[in-house]
């Protein structure tokens, strides 16, 4: 089913350790984006990607490292896992920058102990 | 600085009746407005959006929004709810002028529909 997909969906790691969130989509969509969901907060941006090759940074970007080497992966790194990066992440996508629609993938739940 | 307000942190309504979940924004120009829904360890779904054009929208669900630009609100309504309803529901912002093509969420509104 084409789509954003999230890997893995849940995740434990212990304070200082490192990490890839995997996303891919199968849609050739130029945008994509990881999101962070904390409660009463709502998402924000972390990272972004308007194409293959180029990646720039969010709102909250501080501990976190992206690539985007083809169109359809957009891995997300901890470099070093903090408490504070407890939360629930989100890949999203979009056709290009021009479109308003965004394609979600499920998310992945990080605890970081 | 750019926000978006969802005011009322749960909306409870009895099934059958009307609903209106509320959302106000804070941006310039001409935003885009969206709704979506977030079921239990689920991912965000679509509900709808707007751009331009007539100030009702008509999305997923039977779920419509309206658009205010003189009260800079976006509720979404619908006109009978169901208990599949509940949920969590975010509205967001984007901003055609940012660079970042970011979405502006609120807070969420949990909504729960009573049988």
């Amino acid at each position: 089913n084409a789509g954003v997909t999230q890997t893995p969906k849940f995740q434990v790691l212990k304070t200082g350790q490192s990490m890839t969130l995997q996303c891919a989509q199968d849609m050739n969509h130029e945008y994509m984006s990881w999101y962070r969901q904390d409660p009463g907060m709502g998402l924000r941006l972390i990272h972004y990607s308007v194409g293959a090759g180029i990646t720039d940074q969010g709102e909250v970007p501080n501990g976190y490292n992206v690539s985007r080497s083809t169109t359809e992966d957009f891995p997300l790194r901890l470099l070093s896992a903090a408490p504070s990066q407890t939360s629930v992440y989100f890949c999203a996508s979009s056709p290009n920058t021009r479109t308003a629609y965004y394609t979600f993938g499920s998310g992945t739940r990080l605890t970081v102990v | 600085a750019q926000s978006v307000a969802q005011p009322e942190d749960q909306v409870k309504v009895a099934e059958g009746n009307p609903l209106t979940v509320k959302c106000t924004y804070s941006v310039s120009g001409n935003p885009y407005l969206f709704w979506y829904v977030q079921y239990p360890n689920r991912g965000l779904q679509f509900l709808l959006k707007y751009i331009t054009g007539d100030n009702l929208v008509k999305g997923s669900y039977g779920f419509e929004a309206e658009f205010n630009k003189s009260q800079t609100s976006f509720h979404l309504k619908k006109p009978s709810a169901l208990v599949s309803d509940s949920a969590l529901y975010f509205c967001a912002v984007r901003d055609p002028m940012d660079s970042s093509y970011k979405l502006i969420f609120g807070s969420g509104t949990r909504l729960l529909v009573r049988p």
